[in-house]
């Protein structure tokens, strides 16, 4: 069956300290895989996607994820986190045509001062 | 920046009252997305749309459910009758090339 995992419910860091949410999938075809972030009132953005190519991608407001097909995963990260970060972010994957995008339960970020 | 929108923010209904809900994708996109979160849930596809069909729809989306684009440039979702468990934050997406574009979503309370 085709799902995401995101196995962090809520994280919690300072701000300044490096970060990473995990994201696993099953998906039975070559994955396009997404990041998306929401912060309160406001609605999905898009961070960075993964299509092809480079193994290692980059997104918007630092963030960067790592795409590792043998371990089924496609980890976000950041090397220091700003306060303005704080929101839910969500993995997602989907089809080659990226129509019906299946997403995690996400992960909540709290930064603290 | 172009941006998808979606009215109401925030629409209130009795249980068995119909609902219309309201998105203006990107002006360039073809293809057209609901989605709906239910509070403390997963974001959960419910149906695509290009070229004025629907070309996939979930489980979810039974026969209460329905799309349109009624001209150039709105999207809709209708709920014939709705129920208590159709409460939720709905999403409109579009796309162009590859990526999808979510708008800020409307909060649908049955009560």
């Amino acid at each position: 069956a085709q799902s995401v995992t995101q196995p962090d419910i809520h994280i919690t860091v300072s701000e300044g300290a490096s970060l990473e949410l995990r994201c696993n999938y099953s998906y039975g075809a070559t994955p396009y895989l997404f990041w998306y972030v929401q912060s309160p009132g406001q609605g999905l953005q898009l961070l960075l996607k993964y299509f092809s190519g480079d193994t290692l991608v980059q997104g918007i407001k630092g963030f960067e994820a790592e795409f590792k097909r043998s371990q089924s995963s496609f980890n976000l990260r950041k090397p220091s986190v700003h306060w303005s970060d704080a929101a839910e972010y969500f993995c997602a994957v989907g089809p080659y045509n990226t129509d019906k995008l299946i997403f995690g339960t996400g992960t909540r970020l709290q930064v603290f001062p | 920046e172009p941006e998808v929108t979606q009215t109401p923010s925030h629409q209130v209904t009795q249980m068995g009252q119909e609902v219309i809900l309201r998105c203006v994708p990107i002006s360039n996109h073809l293809y057209f997305y609901w989605y709906r979160q239910i509070l403390g849930q997963k974001v959960e596809f419910l149906v695509s749309f290009y070229n004025n069909e629907i070309s996939e729809k979930s489980e979810i989306f039974d026969d209460q459910f329905s799309v349109e684009r009624p001209d150039g440039s709105n999207f809709t979702l209708k709920i014939r009758s709705t129920k208590l468990e159709d409460s939720a934050m709905y999403f409109c997406a579009s796309r162009g090339s590859y990526e999808q574009y979510f708008g800020p979503g409307t909060r649908l309370t049955v009560t």
